[in-house]
């Protein structure tokens, strides 16, 4: 199974709304990653979660809000959103975040369909 | 800061012409370099990955290249069909920061 999931597929919500984004991967990958990605544009990395504890936040707005539970499952919760945060939001996983140790190798990140957010 | 730029933005082609994408980076400290699909409104399906100490990679009708010296890589696609257009993104993964850059990507139709 080398499949990341998502859910919901679709959301729209209001600025005042509290609603969480869904990711689960079951290739025991120990590093996750949600990345948000605006029309016509590259994914921009916002978390990294490595053996479930976050290892990056690349300044992301206290609004939304990490949580990963356990190795399959990573959430985003989102609070008090302004329409400009409507995007298409990615989860992604790999094996680990760090290169191999014995073989210096990298790997590969896996990526889920998106969750396609409007902020009203 | 890691730079990743990918030119032409937009290209479109007859079905069976070779595509050549391009790809260029400012920083060469990389662990790897990877090409992505992404098709509308979709994730992005990893096609190729080339660890910094590799010049190629091949997988069926996809071949790229990279040289670290000048910060480039190239994927090729022979005979290219309809069913290759999408947008194909580079990335590169920084040894400083443990993450992937992304370039802006490239916009590709195969019209039959």
């Amino acid at each position: 199974d080398t499949e990341v999931t998502q859910t919901p597929k679709h959301l729209v919500m209001g600025m005042t709304n509290k609603k969480s984004l869904k990711c689960e991967q079951h290739m025991g990958h120990r590093a996750m990653y949600w990345y948000k990605q605006k029309a016509k544009k590259p994914p921009e990395l916002m978390f990294v979660y490595s053996y479930e504890k976050l290892s990056i936040n690349e300044s992301v707005p206290s609004r939304f809000s990490p949580e990963c539970p356990n190795s399959s499952l990573l959430n985003l919760h989102l609070h008090a959103l302004q329409p400009e945060d409507s995007a298409l939001y990615l989860c992604a996983s790999s094996p680990s975040m760090t290169p191999s140790r014995t073989s210096g190798r990298t790997d590969t990140q896996y990526f889920g369909p998106g969750t396609r957010l409007t902020v009203l | 800061k890691q730079e990743v730029t990918q030119i032409p933005a937009a290209l479109s082609v007859p079905e069976g012409e070779n595509l050549v994408l391009n790809c260029s980076f400012t920083d060469s400290a990389i662990y790897n370099l990877q090409w992505f699909r992404q098709d509308p409104g979709k994730g992005l399906t990893s096609l190729l990955l080339i660890q910094s100490s590799q010049r190629e990679q091949t997988s069926g009708r996809l071949n790229a290249s990279l040289d670290k010296s000048s910060g480039r890589s190239t994927l090729y696609i022979a005979a290219s069909q309809p069913g290759d257009s999408a947008t194909y993104l580079c990335a590169v993964f920084k040894a400083a920061g443990n993450k992937l850059t992304f370039g802006g990507g490239t916009r590709v139709l195969v019209k039959p």
